[in-house]
């Protein structure tokens, strides 16, 4: 079955430390998408980078880098030089086509803290 | 980016009352999406359409109701609201590109609903 985890239920460091968040994800499709979004404290959710099956390719924005690795079936978001306005639930999320193309699979969240 | 918003912002009402959340979009995008979620916890899909005159229910059984007349508008009606309704509603649209994954999904603000 389809299934997003976020192992990590809350993570706190000091601001200017690097922090990895986790995601892991089980699909039987051999095309599907991953997706990260970002709801900071005012409740909208920001979209921040969508990654298809076929590319495993590492990807770098800014102080946000992301991780795919298909052998392990994960799809890690890693912040450098995290900064207070990082803090946020950070959400992963899994789009397979077929009977459920009309929904995203997510994640339960990881809460971000980043102290001053 | 979509351009995608919700009204109220923010909503108290009392028990039994009728209620209507707004979106409404304006990217031209077939497929929107009904969020119910406590803050910062696990997004429930309650409802979507794949365009006008298509409305289906999500995974999370919900009292809402919904209507698609136009391609832009997808407001959510609760008839009789009650406090087991307080929570976050959010909405989100994609571009329909046919069965395949991989679609992005953009959210609005969000409406915080408080029912007393």
């Amino acid at each position: 079955a389809q299934k997003v985890t976020q192992a990590q239920t809350e993570i706190s460091v000091v601001e200017k430390e690097d922090v990895t968040l986790d995601c892991v994800y089980e699909t039987r499709d051999t095309t599907y998408y991953l997706f990260w979004y970002k709801q900071p404290p005012s409740g909208e959710l920001v979209f921040l980078i969508r990654r298809n099956s076929f590319d495993e390719q590492n990807e770098i924005s800014g102080r946000y880098s992301w991780n795919f690795q298909k052998s392990t079936s994960s799809f890690n978001f890693t912040i450098t030089a995290s900064q207070v306005v990082d803090s946020a639930v950070y959400f992963c999320a899994l789009s397979e086509g077929g009977p459920r193309d009309y929904q995203l699979i997510w994640g339960a969240g990881t809460k971000l803290i980043i102290k001053p | 980016e979509a351009d995608i918003y919700q009204t109220p912002r923010y909503l108290v009402i009392g028990t039994g009352k009728k209620i209507t959340l707004e979106c409404s979009q304006t990217m031209g995008h077939d497929k929107m999406y009904w969020y119910q979620q406590d803050p910062g916890m696990e997004l429930h899909l309650i409802h979507y359409s794949y365009g006008v005159n298509s409305t289906e229910k999500g995974d999370l059984s919900s009292e809402s109701t919904v209507s698609r007349i136009r391609t832009e508008h997808f407001p959510l009606t609760l008839e009789s609201a009650r406090p087991s309704h307080t929570s976050q509603y959010l909405c989100a649209s994609s571009e329909y590109i046919g069965s395949l994954p991989g679609e992005t999904q953009y959210f609005g603000p969000g409406t915080r609903l408080l029912v007393l």
